[in-house]
């Protein structure tokens, strides 16, 4: 069965710090999908990062970044200079490659950035 | 818009009352997913469809509950007899099942039930 956990159930920190969301996957499967959503007040979830299992290579975006380590089944992400508007819920997810294709969450990770 | 709506946004209802959720998916989009959120956690897989078949059901998906997508396009999930454990957002999600190997899938805003 798939697993996904993050361990970090809240985090604060102050505007301009640097913060780090873990995200520990487990999976049988060989071919799979790992993302990154992140739910606003508003409630939506807002899709941030796709990753499939055979690329490693980490990933920036602006302010943020991945890092992907398939020997530890972990897919970490990053906010550099963190905003008060990054203050939301994560999630990390993992996805089978094929069939159904659905999405398994983790608990999420509360931030809160304070001014 | 041409994102994936529900209806309706919020919903409280007393035990023992049925209630119904819509779902829009993007046009075009053939596959359909229902997930379940409750609070503090992570939303939850509840069933999928491929165009009006509905392919898989999760055993969270307990007989009181029922979905359909009579002509693949929208979708409606209906809660028979609610409990108070019912109560948590619903949310649908679209994606379009092409010859990519995988298809993203776009999410509405969710339903949030409460049930008194």
């Amino acid at each position: 069965a798939q697993k996904v956990t993050q361990a970090q159930t809240e985090i604060s920190v102050v505007e301009k710090e640097d913060v780090t969301l873990d995200c520990v996957y487990e999976t049988r499967d060989t071919t799979y999908y790992l993302f990154w959503y992140k739910q606003p007040p508003s409630g939506e979830l807002v899709f941030l990062i796709r990753r499939n299992s055979f690329d490693e290579q980490n990933e920036i975006s602006g302010r943020y970044s991945w890092n992907f380590q398939k020997s530890t089944s972990s897919f970490n992400f990053t906010i550099t200079a963190s905003q008060v508007v990054d203050s939301a819920v994560y999630f990390c997810a993992l996805s089978e490659a094929w069939g159904a294709q659905k999405l398994v969450f983790g608990q999420g990770t509360r931030l809160t950035i304070n001014p | 818009d041409t994102g994936v709506s529900q209806d309706p946004r919020h919903k409280i209802t007393k035990r023992g009352q049925n209630v119904t959720f819509r779902c829009d998916p993007i046009s075009e989009h053939n596959r359909l997913y229902w997930y379940r959120q409750t609070l503090g956690q992570g939303p939850e897989f509840l069933t999928y469809f491929q165009n009006e078949a509905q392919l898989e059901k999760s055993r969270l998906l307990s007989d009181r509950f029922s979905a359909e997508r009579p002509k693949g396009s929208f979708s409606t999930l209906e809660i028979q007899r609610t409990e108070q454990g019912d109560s948590a957002m619903y949310l649908c999600a679209s994606s379009l099942q092409g010859t990519g190997s995988y298809n993203e899938q776009f999410f509405g805003p969710g339903t949030r039930l409460t049930v008194l």
